[in-house]
């Protein structure tokens, strides 16, 4: 079965701190998707990166990079110069490929509090 | 990228009643899904909706208490039927505008039971 773990249930950091979330997986298909997604304390989960197990290129978006490691099945996201904007819970994802539409299995959340 | 909007975007209710949750997109998808979210807990697909047959459910939940229509191809609606305060969730639908797994969400529905 399709398994995300995070480890991290809060993290806190102070302003311009560097924060990395840790995301591993678990899963059989040889192929499948591994997704971010951001959750701000308004309730919307809002989308973040998409990663294909195909692709294991390390992505840069700004103050947010991406590493992806089949190796050890771990997708993890850095935040460099945090901001007080980054506040919000952070919610690793793996897709289940399915006939009828993907399935996301979502890690439990890890709540990212930045202080300024 | 769409627009993907639900009402209500909140609603306190009484045990023992109903309450629909109506999802929009602004584009036609074939694909759409429900998810719930529990107090401080993550996500959890309660079932996925395709225009024109019935909804597929997950484990754990059954169309008598989750009925969901989807009578065309940019809107859904999902009820959340004889309500308990364990119901008290954030409903969240999702769409895959791409056709390629990733999935954009609505702004959730709060629902507090009492």
């Amino acid at each position: 079965a399709q398994k995300v773990t995070q480890a991290q249930t809060e993290i806190s950091v102070v302003e311009k701190e560097d924060v990395t979330l840790d995301c591993v997986y678990e899963t059989r298909d040889t192929t499948y998707c591994l997704f971010w997604y951001k959750q701000p304390p308004s309730g919307e989960l809002v989308f973040l990166i998409r990663r294909n197990s195909f692709d294991e290129q390390n992505e840069i978006s700004g103050r947010y990079s991406w590493n992806f490691q089949k190796s050890t099945s771990s997708f993890n996201f850095t935040i460099t110069a945090s901001q007080v904007v980054d506040s919000a819970v952070y919610f690793c994802a793996l897709s289940e490929a399915r006939g009828y539409g993907n399935k996301l299995v979502f890690g439990a959340g890890t709540i990212l509090r930045v202080k300024s | 990228s769409a627009v993907i909007s639900q009402k209500p975007s909140r609603d306190i209710c009484q045990r023992g009643t109903s309450l629909t949750i109506q999802c929009q997109v602004d584009s036609q998808v074939t694909m759409m899904f429900w998810y719930r979210q529990q107090p401080g807990q993550s996500l959890t697909l309660i079932a996925t909706a395709n225009q024109g047959s019935e909804a597929t459910y997950e484990s754990g939940f059954v169309i008598d208490k989750f009925p969901i229509s989807r009578p065309n191809l940019t809107f859904s609606t999902l009820t959340v039927s004889n309500m308990s305060p364990e119901d008290s969730s954030i409903y969240l639908c999702s769409v895959d505008l791409s056709r390629e797994g990733t999935q954009y969400f609505g702004p959730g529905t709060r629902l507090l039971v009492l």
